[in-house]
């Protein structure tokens, strides 16, 4: 069976600062990874995924990660976050039916 | 460059209603997927479509979930008999295929009284 797990449900982070988000998947066969962000009462945005190749992934507004196959994860990164970075992450792993993560929430302070 | 679309963005029911949520996808977009999201957790997948054929409908929680694709573009989720439990917001996604990048709508939020 296929799963997901984000062990963090709330991280704080000040704006500038370095944001990692931590993701371990479960999965028969090579995965396919993806990280959405959802802002409140808006729905899922694609910020990156990872199919096969290169194990670091580049997606929009500045985030990568990288599927690491001996640990399980695919964390996802940030060198500097903003303000407009604050929303709910979601890590997903599939090929049609996707599962997700209970996500991590992420707050910005000034 | 329409995204996916859904209507109504909000909808509040009486218990033991049938409510009708639609999806719009992406032209063009071969495959179709229903999830449920309850306040506070992840999606879940209900059910998934390519073209007009509903290929995997194991998530759906019971009988009273229909969802259909007649002519392979728009999709309807029905909900008969509607229960508190129900309450959610209901997201479709589409992608140009089974395995490829699914594409998320804003989602229909469903509170059932």
């Amino acid at each position: 069976a296929q799963s997901v797990t984000q062990p963090d449900i709330h991280i704080t982070v000040s704006e500038g600062a370095s944001l990692e988000l931590r993701c371990n998947y479960s999965y028969g066969a090579t995965p396919y990874l993806f990280w959405y962000v959802q802002s409140p009462g808006q729905g899922l945005q694609l910020l990156l995924k990872y199919f096969s190749g290169d194990t670091l992934v580049q997606g929009i507004k500045g985030f990568e990660a990288e599927f690491k196959r001996s640990q399980s994860s695919f964390n996802l990164r940030k060198p500097s976050v903003h303000w407009s970075d604050a929303a709910e992450y979601f890590c997903a792993v599939g090929r049609y039916k996707l599962s997700f993560g209970a996500g991590t929430t992420v707050t910005v302070r000034a | 460059g329409a995204g996916v679309s859904q209507s109504p963005r909000y909808k509040v029911a009486k218990r033991g209603q049938d409510v009708a949520l639609r999806c719009d996808p992406i032209s063009g977009h071969v495959s179709l997927f229903w999830y449920q999201q309850a306040l506070g957790q992840g999606p879940e997948f209900l059910t998934y479509f390519q073209n007009e054929a509903q290929l995997d409908k194991s998530g759906l929680p019971s009988d009273r979930f229909f969802a259909e694709r007649p002519e392979g573009s728009v999709s309807t989720l029905k909900i008969q008999r509607t229960q508190q439990e129900d309450s959610a917001v209901y997201l479709c996604a589409s992608s140009l295929a089974g395995g490829d990048t699914q594409y998320f709508g804003p989602g229909t939020r469903l509170t059932v009284l």
